[in-house]
């Protein structure tokens, strides 16, 4: 499995504040990408999908670039809650029901109050 | 809302005993799934598993890992003969291959499994 590359941060951010995160992916052939969340020692939570066209849920906003390969996140308005690891998560192969996904190392994000 | 749910939360066991993760996936979905967290990195795929047969494994779901859905709701992890190493979070998920979107996967809260 190739790989996908998110900069570990931590991102310091002041509550409020706007904070964007990119991750790369490796496999040019990939269909599905996702953010997840994950807050420590808990299991990975769904925030959003990504899609060509980009999307918007509340605050948060995610863009795929496929020719460059890369996802964004943008999160505005930062709340405490916001405080966790964000993770970029992409499925490497054909975007069926059966493959696996492939995770990032995750950005970890603290927000200050 | 429903969700995925998985027993126990910690497991401790000697190294070379056999244990066994249970989950129950989110009870209309249709794909099922093992991923493993070795603290402090990066979530890592085990297996997926649709129509009672296994879809897709990784290079680390070797001859010592084998899953299985004993029944209509139940969906399992068996570790053979632990080693040190396969000491990590084992996290279950599922996704209902159906509808849009159909391969979002959501996870269970996961199992501690320690070797000693």
């Amino acid at each position: 499995r190739k790989e996908v590359e998110q900069d570990p941060g931590p991102f310091n951010v002041p509550e409020g504040a706007t904070v964007a995160f990119n991750c790369t992916y490796s496999n040019s052939a990939s269909q599905s990408f996702f953010w997840y969340r994950q807050d420590c020692r808990k299991e990975p939570k769904l925030l959003m999908s990504v899609y060509s066209s980009g999307n918007e849920d509340g605050r948060f906003t995610a863009q795929l670039n496929r020719a460059s390969q890369y996802i964004s996140l943008l999160i505005r308005d930062s709340k405490l809650s916001d405080s966790a690891t964000y993770l970029c998560v992409v499925n490497m192969y054909s975007g069926g029901g059966a493959d696996g996904l492939t995770f990032g190392k995750g950005t970890h994000l603290i927000i200050q109050p | 809302e429903p969700e995925v749910t998985q027993t126990p939360s910690h497991q401790v066991t000697q190294m070379g005993q056999e244990v066994i993760l249970r989950c129950v996936p989110i009870s209309n979905h249709l794909y099922f799934y093992w991923y493993r967290q070795i603290l402090g990195q990066k979530v890592e795929f085990l297996v997926s598993f649709y129509n009672n047969e296994i879809s897709e494994k990784s290079e680390i779901f070797d001859d010592q890992f084998s899953v299985e859905r004993p029944d209509g709701s139940n969906f399992t992890l068996k570790i053979r003969s632990t080693k040190l190493e396969d000491s990590a979070m084992y996290f279950c998920a599922s996704s209902a291959g159906t509808g849009v979107p159909y391969n979002e996967q959501f996870f269970g809260p996961g199992t501690r499994l320690t070797v000693l």
